[in-house]
């Protein structure tokens, strides 16, 4: 059974400083997606992720993936009260003889709060 | 990317009770799906839709309880049938669009509330 797991799962930073959140996964996958949920509102696609060693950046979001580690970071730059939200990492998993399109298993979330 | 609406927004219910879920896409997609979001917690899937035949349900999730209809390749509908307070959640249709990228999209949900 595939397993997702976030860490941290709250996260309060002021704003300006840097962190990182971290996506484990357990078995082979060949795609790995962030998303972002508001208070209320549904999930908003961040990033999807293919490859080993992909790195993909969006305004102060930035995303990679290592395949090999079964690990994919979230980096936050100089963090800003807008980027308040619940991140989710959500994995593919790998099967034999193809991939699980739209199957995904999610982590628990990470809740990051950005204060002044 | 595929916009995707989903009805009723929200709903309070009665326990015993059934509500069917609409999710309307403005194209036509191959692969759609129905997730759960319990108060609090992450997503879960309930099942692939698939058009023509029967769903699929994933481990923990059964056709006499949630129901799900596909007639086309742009609507589907899940009912949640004979409702307990434990069914309280948001209700999510999800599609794939093929491709290199493969994005995956969530509708706006449907917030369940069963008294």
């Amino acid at each position: 059974e595939l397993k997702v797991e976030q860490n941290p799962l709250f996260l309060s930073m002021q704003e300006g400083k840097n962190y990182t959140i971290y996506c484990n996964y357990s078995t082979t996958s060949d795609r790995l997606y962030w998303y972002r949920q508001d208070p209320g509102k549904s999930l908003e696609s961040l990033f999807v992720l293919l490859s080993n060693g992909a790195v993909k950046q969006e305004g102060r979001l930035m995303a990679s993936l290592d395949t090999k580690a079964r690990l994919s970071t979230l980096h936050i730059t100089a963090a800003v009260h807008d980027l308040s939200a619940t991140y989710f990492c959500a994995v593919v998993p790998l099967n034999a003889g193809g991939t699980s399109y739209g199957k995904l298993t999610f982590g628990q979330g990470t809740i990051l709060t950005v204060h002044p | 990317s595929a916009v995707i609406s989903q009805k009723p927004s929200r709903d309070i219910c009665q326990r015993g009770t059934s509500l069917t879920i609409q999710c309307q896409v403005d194209s036509q997609v191959t692969m759609m799906f129905w997730y759960r979001q319990q108060p609090g917690q992450s997503l879960t899937l309930i099942a692939t839709a698939n058009q023509g035949s029967e769903a699929t349900y994933e481990s923990g999730f059964v056709i006499d309880k949630f129901p799900i209809s596909r007639p086309n390749l742009t609507f589907s509908t899940l009912t949640v049938s004979n409702m307990s307070p434990e069914d309280s959640s948001i209700y999510l249709c999800s599609v794939v669009e093929l491709g290199p990228h493969g994005e995956q999209f969530f509708g706006p949900g449907t917030r369940l509330t069963v008294l």
